[in-house]
């Protein structure tokens, strides 16, 4: 069972918005940066979001991050097909001294 | 641009003991905190464990503690991570992965069975 919690999946039609939950406490979330990473198989995962809502050169500003309290969000905009992917957040948990993860959340296009 | 090429992995036998290494380049690895990550088959990322740039602090996973052993050496560039008495559920994908920046390897698949 992960630290963190997402839902299993999502889905939407293209060029819909589609909002991914990440859900925490506050040894992890709410003191913490939080990333989502994509991850499509055989690959290494690619960061999206990273410091909560900064996006690396490169990602499409369709991708955005954001956090309140305990939990955090990552939202799709304008979904396209090459957007179906297993999304994972994460960020640094103060009582475990490491790494937590999500449990990924499976993104389908309809 | 940044590198991460992790290598070692393979078949082995419940209870032997395997050691990944992970090249690093194109940043100043010995300033970089640095992790290990894995992915069990159809299952999620798990973090395995973390080291400091200068090895003042290391810190487990409580799935491998005491069996695995994170380190590195800054001039050469690389990270390892010994795994001693493998289990058949430590069979995963192991990544390294960069603190800041969100680079990853592209991954090593140890496989622990008999």
């Amino acid at each position: 069972q992960s630290v963190l919690t997402q839902p299993p999946s999502a889905s939407g039609t293209p060029g819909q918005r589609v909002t991914i939950s990440c859900s925490g406490s506050n040894s992890n979330i709410e003191n913490n940066a939080v990333k989502w990473y994509q991850h499509l198989p055989g690959t290494a995962p690619k960061v999206l979001i990273y410091g909560t809502n900064q996006r690396p050169s490169g990602v499409p500003d369709r991708f955005s991050g954001s956090k309140s309290g305990t939990s955090a969000s990552l939202a799709i905009g304008g979904l396209q097909s090459e957007d179906e992917a297993d999304y994972y957040c994460a960020t640094w948990d103060d009582s475990l001294n490491g790494w937590v993860f999500g449990g990924g959340t499976k993104v389908t296009v309809l | 641009q940044v590198q991460l090429v992790e290598s070692g992995g393979g078949v082995v036998q419940p209870g032997r003991s395997l050691r990944l290494s992970c090249a690093a380049s194109g940043f100043i690895f010995s300033s970089e905190v640095m992790h290990w990550v894995r992915q069990a088959p159809g299952k999620g990322l798990e973090w395995v464990a973390v080291i400091w740039h200068d090895e003042t602090k290391k810190y487990y996973a409580d799935s491998v503690k005491g069996r695995f052993t994170i380190s590195r050496d800054n001039s050469k560039n690389t990270l390892f991570l010994q795994m001693n008495s493998l289990r058949v559920e430590d069979t995963a994908v192991y990544y390294c992965a960069k603190d800041q920046g969100g680079y990853w390897g592209q991954g090593t698949l140890v496989t622990v069975s008999s």
